[in-house]
């Protein structure tokens, strides 16, 4: 079974404080995503990448930049964290390639780290 | 880019009953996934289904991409079907999600 395992369940920080969320895949996935979840919303893609050193902002990058320098591991980093920061954060991994269509578009999630910034 | 649009936001069932679920997608789209979010967190994906029916046991879903919307039908609920549900569209390797329909089933 694939695992994408998030460092934290459940983390407090204070406004202006450096945040890092880690996210780390056990199966050799090209691509790593991380995603905010707020009520109403659904996921809105922050950021991903297809590759290490690799990314690309998604639909709601300001705030939030991101770093993969190996292939298992993508972390999302708020330089400087804000109210409007707290949320439920979910990352997902998904292969490049794969025997069918279908494998190559999975995206296998995490169990979310829900940040409060205070 | 594509907006993807749930209906109801919320929902409430006693255990047993059916329901539908909606996603409308505001474009063609070649593929359209079903997730469900559990209660604590954990998000699984349902059904990759870009057009057609697909079953899974209680669970079925059918994608209409001419008249862009899909469905997901739950028959016969129970109570570990509650959570959030989601539908994605896909677009490169970027997933959008629409809002969620948040299910709520009584025991």
């Amino acid at each position: 079974d694939v695992k994408v395992t998030q460092s934290s369940r459940y983390l407090v920080k204070r406004t202006g404080e450096k945040v890092f969320l880690e996210c780390v895949q056990d199966m050799d996935h090209e691509n790593m995503f991380w995603y905010r979840q707020d009520p109403g919303l659904g996921l809105r893609l922050i950021y991903f990448s297809y590759d290490v050193k690799m990314k690309e902002k998604g639909d709601i990058p300001e705030g939030y930049s991101v770093s993969r320098e190996k292939k298992e591991r993508f972390s999302l980093i708020l330089e400087s964290a804000s109210t409007n920061q707290t949320s439920m954060y979910l990352c997902a991994s998904s292969p490049t390639s794969g025997r069918t269509l279908l494998a190559k578009n999975i995206q296998y999630f995490g169990a979310g780290t829900r940040l409060s910034v205070l | 880019g594509i907006q993807v649009e749930q209906s109801p936001p919320d929902l409430i069932l006693q255990e047993g009953a059916n329901s539908t679920l909606r996603c409308n997608f505001s474009d063609s789209v070649n593929n359209l996934q079903w997730f469900h979010q559990n209660p604590w967190g954990q998000l699984i994906n349902l059904f990759y289904i870009p057009s057609g029916t697909k079953q899974n046991g209680r669970l079925s879903a059918t994608t209409v991409a001419t008249e862009r919307y899909s469905l997901l039908y739950i028959s016969s609920s129970q109570t570990t079907d509650s959570g959030v549900y989601f539908c994605a569209s896909l677009r490169g390797n970027m997933l959008t999600f629409g809002g969620g329909t948040r299910l709520m089933v009584k025991p």
